[in-house]
């Protein structure tokens, strides 16, 4: 079954320092990928999501992932972190053969002054 | 325009008792999930809704748990006999078509209390 691993539960950056948020997955082919935010007292919101084609997607908020196959990974980067990025960053999958997303579990991103 | 709301956003509750969990989601947006998310992890599929009937409930996790979409707009999540451990915030999602290249846009979720 496909699976979505976070390995950091937790990130603390000082502002303006870049960020890179680390997403691996468990899947033969290759997945539909996303990265979500979530803010205290806020809905998930999309960051981005690869489909196919150009491996390096660009978000919202300034932020971009690099969608690696041999590594089966998708991590999330921002060359400078604001305060008000501080929230928690969920990396997710969908195999394409049904409309489930599954979550990871995760990372909740700290921002010092 | 409006996003997707949910109601109530607290729902405190006795274990044994009955809840229902209401989405409205953004109009014309004929795709309606609903995710679960316990404390520390990511949202967890539950149920989808295409137009009014259910596509896909494979994530409901056992039959106490039921969501309807009567007219295909607001749906309405149902949890019979609540446990303890149905402690979670409960989230509501739409999206225009369904489908993975639709985004799916959420509400700010039922945060639900099993005492």
């Amino acid at each position: 079954a496909q699976s979505v691993t976070q390995p950091d539960i937790h990130i603390t950056v000082s502002e303006g320092a870049s960020l890179e948020l680390r997403c691996n997955y468990s899947y033969g082919a290759t997945p539909y990928l996303f990265w979500y935010v979530q803010s205290p007292g806020q809905g998930l919101q999309l960051l981005l999501k690869y489909f196919s084609g150009d491996t390096l997607v660009q978000g919202i908020k300034g932020f971009e992932a690099e969608f690696k196959r041999s590594q089966s990974s998708f991590n999330l980067r921002k060359p400078s972190v604001h305060w008000s990025d501080a929230a928690e960053y969920f990396c997710a999958v969908e195999t394409g053969r049904d409309d489930k997303i599954i979550f990871g579990k995760g990372t909740r991103l700290h921002i010092l002054p | 325009g409006a996003g997707v709301s949910q109601t109530p956003s607290n729902k405190v509750t006795e274990k044994g008792k009955y809840v229902e969990l209401r989405c409205d989601p953004i109009s014309g947006h004929t795709a309606l999930y609903w995710y679960r998310q316990s404390l520390g992890q990511g949202p967890e599929f539950l149920i989808y809704f295409q137009g009014t009937g259910a596509a896909d409930d494979s994530g409901l996790p056992n039959d106490r748990f039921f969501a309807v979409r009567p007219e295909g707009s607001v749906s309405t999540l149902k949890i019979q006999r609540t446990e303890r451990g149905d402690s979670a915030v409960y989230l509501c999602a739409s999206s225009f078509g369904g489908g993975l290249r639709d985004t799916q846009y959420f509400g700010p979720g039922t945060r639900l209390t099993v005492l």
